[in-house]
């Protein structure tokens, strides 16, 4: 079954401190892996987007990482700021349709204090 | 910023009545999606559809329904509203537009409708 499951849940920390959240996934055939971020009542907003042969990628404060042996991602923020309180999500596309299915993991919701 | 639109933002109800939301973009995309998401939880896609008069049930089964009859028109309508539907709608565009990031077929998402039924 295909999924996508990140760590942690939740995350607080304070303001100018970095953070790395994670994401593995088990889809296949694989597509690209795709950083969200949503604002509480907002939509998603894309991060990065990364395919197999890429294995990082930037924007900004923000760095995905991914390792696609062993089916892991990551992103790193640094410098965090409060606007960055949000919830992060991992998508995962697969190449199995012309759709481009996605697959969503359930988030990492980060505060950010001052 | 994505130009795709979702009206209205907050909808609350009674049970059994009729609603439409509304979902447009100015891209010119070819594919549109609506997914549910409760708090706390992933997304999950209801409808989509790759075009004028295509549209597809998604993976979580819903009593909703959609049209597409303009490109850039989707709009999905509940005929009878339960407490069971509330929850946040989400539609989203795709497709093969001017741009590196249109390669991926990213998926743009509008800001939402928070939908309470009660």
């Amino acid at each position: 079954k295909n999924q996508v499951e990140q760590s942690p849940q939740s995350l607080i920390i304070l303001e100018g401190k970095n953070c790395t959240l994670q994401c593995n996934y088990t889809v296949s055939p694989f597509s690209n892996l795709r950083w969200y971020k949503q604002d509480t009542g907002r939509g998603p907003v894309s991060l990065t987007i990364m395919t197999f042969s890429e294995n990082t990628k930037s924007n900004g404060r923000y760095t995905a990482t991914l390792d696609a042996d062993t089916k892991q991602s990551s992103l790193h923020i640094t410098a965090s700021q409060l606007s960055d309180s949000a919830s992060y999500i991992c998508v995962v596309s697969d190449r199995g349709s012309t759709l481009g299915r996605l697959y969503f993991g359930r988030g990492t919701q980060l505060t950010v204090w001052p | 910023e994505a130009d795709i639109y979702q009206t209205p933002r907050y909808l609350v109800i009674g049970t059994g009545k009729k609603i439409t939301l509304e979902c447009s973009q100015t891209m010119g995309h070819d594919k549109m999606y609506w997914y549910q998401q409760d708090p706390g939880m992933e997304l999950h896609l209801i409808h989509y559809s790759y075009g004028v008069n295509s549209t597809e049930k998604g993976d979580l089964s819903s009593e909703s329904t959609v049209s597409r009859i303009r490109t850039e028109h989707f709009p999905l309508t509940l005929e009878s509203a339960r407490p069971s539907h509330t929850s946040q709608y989400l539609c989203a565009s795709s497709g093969r537009t001017s741009g590196s990031r249109s390669s991926y077929n990213e998926q743009f998402f509008g800001p939402g409708t928070r939908l309470t039924v009660l």
